[in-house]
């Protein structure tokens, strides 16, 4: 049984579009995070979240708490957004995470 | 300097080497966390440590011990390495405190390869 479920696993944009990445969860949380992960490994976070709405750039993220859902949006996607996008989830004590959403936006 | 710093970056190793990976943070954050990441698997916890005395198991924890050195310190070691245990490392710090939601900082990660 997967706490995080995240979809698609794979997507493929051109540049210029509007990317949306879902997850969902399973258990209780203090707050959902968002990460990026290039090739070549290291791993950023984007966002930590615990209700509404938060924007940076051209990164949106939305959480619903009583739905146990949260969305990435990336608006106007850029070549260099391709990497992976990681969905965690902060459990009080441990984080639980998504398996990722590898994406690639093509110019 | 990177906040969380891993060391060796990338390793090759035999069957039955013990192997330690180290992980050192300016942070200043209580909790350390080693994770194992594999294509399609997501991240997987192995130990977790919310202070220098509280070292907990996490979901794989065989095969692997962990030592806090200090308060900036986290090393997992693999007494006797196998080709399973081939992988990409992360060690990770939060300042997260009791029902308080923390950010999440990593390092690079650490490749690791037994043969």
């Amino acid at each position: 049984k997967n706490e995080v479920e995240q979809s698609p696993q794979n997507l493929t944009a051109q540049e210029g579009e509007f990317i949306t990445i879902n997850c969902s969860y399973s258990v209780g949380i203090s707050a959902l995070h968002w990460l990026q992960q290039h090739p070549g490994g290291g791993i950023v976070s984007l966002f930590m979240l615990s209700s509404g709405k938060k924007k940076h750039g051209r990164l949106i993220a939305t959480i619903n708490i009583q739905e146990k859902h949260s969305s990435l949006h990336i608006t106007a996607s850029h070549p260099r957004d391709s990497a992976v996008y990681i969905c965690a989830v902060d459990n009080f004590n441990k984080f639980y995470f998504g398996s990722g959403t590898k994406l690639n936006v093509k110019p | 300097d990177a906040d969380v710093t891993q060391t060796p970056r990338n390793r090759i190793t035999k069957t039955g080497k013990r192997i330690m990976l180290e992980c050192s943070q300016t942070k200043g954050h209580d909790r350390m966390y080693w994770y194992r990441q594999d294509p399609g698997l997501g991240l997987r916890l192995i130990y977790y440590s919310f202070d220098v005395k509280d070292i907990n198991k996490g979901e794989i924890s065989d095969g692997y011990s962990v030592s806090r050195q200090a308060q900036a310190k986290f090393s997992l070691s693999l007494e006797s390495a196998i080709p399973n245990q081939t992988a990409l490392y992360f060690c990770a710090t939060s300042d997260m405190g009791r029902g308080r939601a923390g950010e999440l900082f990593f390092g690079e990660g650490s490749r690791l390869t037994v043969l």
